[in-house]
C-alpha cells in the first residue's frame, strides 16, 4: 500500500519570505501523480500544484514550486514571497496511474503560519 | 472551474436518528464520487468510494450499514449516517472525480460539520 508522510505538523515563516514543506512517499509503482492540497480555515480543499512522475521537470505554478525526487521518493513544497493567504493546512497526495479506485493517499498535513 | 457542492454544511442532532448528506457535481458529470471524514486538525481519511449505478466500496473499518451511501446520478451521491452517535460528530468532506479532465482531477466539495448530541 501506499503511504505518504510529512514530517512538519507546523512550520512559520515570515510575510515575502520562503518556506519549503517536505512530503515523502512509498509505493512500488512507476507511473502515478503527486499533488499538494491547501485547506484554508474555511475547510475547502484548494488543489495547489500536481506533477506527473513521468515528467522531469518541476512544476511550478506562479510563487509555488515543487522539488520532484523520484528516487528519493521525495516531493516538496516551495512557497516564495509568502502572503498572509497562504496562511493554511497543506496536504501532500498521490495517486496511481493504474489505481482502479482512483483514489488519493493523503499525508497528515502540515499546518503554516505567515507572520506579518 | 468544476464545483463541488455538498448540503448542508453544518447538521446538529440527536443521537439515534440519521443524517443525510448530499455532494452534487453542479457543471460536471461524475461516475465517482469519494467520502472523507476529518478530524479536528487531523489529516483526510477516504471512508469510501461511490460508484455511479453500483454499490459503494468501503474502506477497510468502515461501517457499510452504518454509512449508507447512494450514487443515484451522475451528478448526485449522498452520505447517510444512520443511527448517529456523538462518535460520529465530524467534518465530512466529498470530492467528485471529473473523468473529462486529465489525471482525472478530484474536486472537493466544501464540507458537512455534524455534531451528534
Amino acid at each position: 500500500a501506499q503511504t505518504v508522510t510529512q514530517s512538519q505538523p507546523e512550520m512559520s515563516v515570515q510575510e515575502a519570505e520562503t518556506v519549503t514543506l517536505s512530503c515523502t512517499y512509498d509505493t512500488s509503482e512507476s507511473d502515478y501523480y503527486l499533488f499538494w492540497y491547501k485547506q484554508p480555515p474555511s475547510r475547502q480543499m484548494i488543489l495547489v500544484i500536481r506533477q506527473e512522475a513521468y515528467k522531469q521537470q518541476n512544476a511550478t505554478e506562479n510563487r509555488f514550486s515543487v522539488n520532484f525526487q523520484k528516487a528519493a521518493k521525495s516531493f516538496s513544497l516551495k512557497i516564495s514571497d509568502s502572503q498572509l493567504g497562504d496562511a493554511a493546512m497543506y496536504f501532500c497526495a498521490y495517486k496511481g496511474e493504474y489505481n482502479a479506485g482512483n483514489m488519493l493517499t493523503f499525508g497528515g498535513g502540515t499546518r503554516l503560519m505567515v507572520k506579518p | 472551474g468544476a464545483v463541488v457542492s455538498q448540503h448542508p454544511s453544518r447538521v446538529i442532532c440527536k443521537s439515534g436518528t440519521s443524517v443525510k448528506i448530499e455532494c452534487r457535481s453542479l457543471d460536471f458529470q461524475a461516475t465517482t464520487m469519494f467520502w472523507y471524514r476529518q478530524f479536528p486538525k487531523k489529516s483526510l481519511m477516504l471512508m469510501a468510494t461511490s460508484n455511479e449505478g453500483s454499490k459503494a466500496t468501503y474502506e477497510q473499518g468502515v461501517e457499510k450499514d452504518k454509512f449508507l451511501i447512494n450514487h443515484a446520478s451522475l451528478t448526485l451521491s449522498t452520505l447517510t449516517v444512520t443511527s448517529a452517535h456523538p462518535e460520529d460528530s465530524s467534518f465530512y468532506i466529498c470530492s467528485a472525480r471529473d473523468h473529462a479532465l486529465a489525471y482525472n482531477e478530484q474536486f472537493f466539495g466544501p464540507g458537512t460539520r455534524l455534531t451528534v448530541l
